[in-house]
């Protein structure tokens, strides 16, 4: 099984408008935490935002916010108000274990999305 | 801001040939990682690296595998004998005591 899903291989959004790209992720492990990176088509890995299992709040990062439903085992990232500089591939990712580091990270398949005027 | 870097920014090599790719992590931390993307395909884990040995490993990273600190700053890859499918962008990534990993800009390998 996968243990993180993105199923919107691309996205379109208008500028200035929110989009939410999707990401589910399968684990028994109770403490693991979530991140997003940014791939722009130079392909360095940015990153952008991340999620513990034991955070009590939405992580937020400026326009960038990761809505985390652990029940439904969804951590989708939400970026609002749109540029064109968004334009890119999107990663979800996963560490499992107790974080602090030397976890691996686990990637899904990654969103492509394309902000347009 | 500090950051990773990778070098060479772009290799290409024969196949059979060995390669070394180089990465200096940022300076006060701890923890290193290698992963590969093939072309159009999702990230890889191939290898962390913690204390001055590899603390995990993935099946991806055989014998033709090997990772090194030779020095305070560089961790290296260095693969062996290269073989087509080693075409790959290969990031490397490091943690200090927060368990975010930075990722370095990648190093393009391309084996012929």
């Amino acid at each position: 099984a996968q243990k993180i899903t993105q199923t919107q291989p691309g996205m379109f959004v208008q500028e200035k408008e929110a989009v939410t790209l999707d990401c589910t992720y399968d684990t028994s492990d109770p403490s693991y935490g979530l991140f997003w990176y940014k791939q722009p088509s130079s392909g360095e890995m940015i990153f952008l935002i991340y999620q513990g299992s034991y955070d009590q709040q939405n992580a937020t990062e400026g326009r960038y916010s990761l809505n985390f439903q652990k029940a439904r085992k969804s951590a989708n990232l939400v970026i609002s108000a749109s540029q064109l500089g968004d334009s890119a591939m999107y990663f979800c990712a996963m560490r499992e274990g107790v974080g602090g580091g030397g976890n691996k990270l686990t990637f899904g398949t990654g969103t492509q999305l394309k902000v347009e005027l | 801001e500090p950051e990773v870097t990778q070098t060479p920014s772009h290799q290409v090599t024969q196949m059979g040939q060995e390669v070394i790719l180089r990465c200096v992590p940022i300076s006060n931390h701890l923890y290193f990682y290698w992963y590969r993307q093939i072309l159009g395909q999702k990230v890889e884990f191939l290898v962390s690296f913690y204390n001055n040995e590899i603390s995990e490993k993935s099946e991806i990273f055989d014998d033709q595998f090997s990772v090194e600190r030779p020095d305070g700053s560089n961790f290296t890859l260095k693969i062996r004998s290269t073989k087509l499918e080693d075409s790959a962008m290969y990031f490397c990534a490091s943690t200090g005591s927060r368990e975010t990993q930075y990722f370095g800009p990648g190093t393009r390998l391309l084996v012929l």
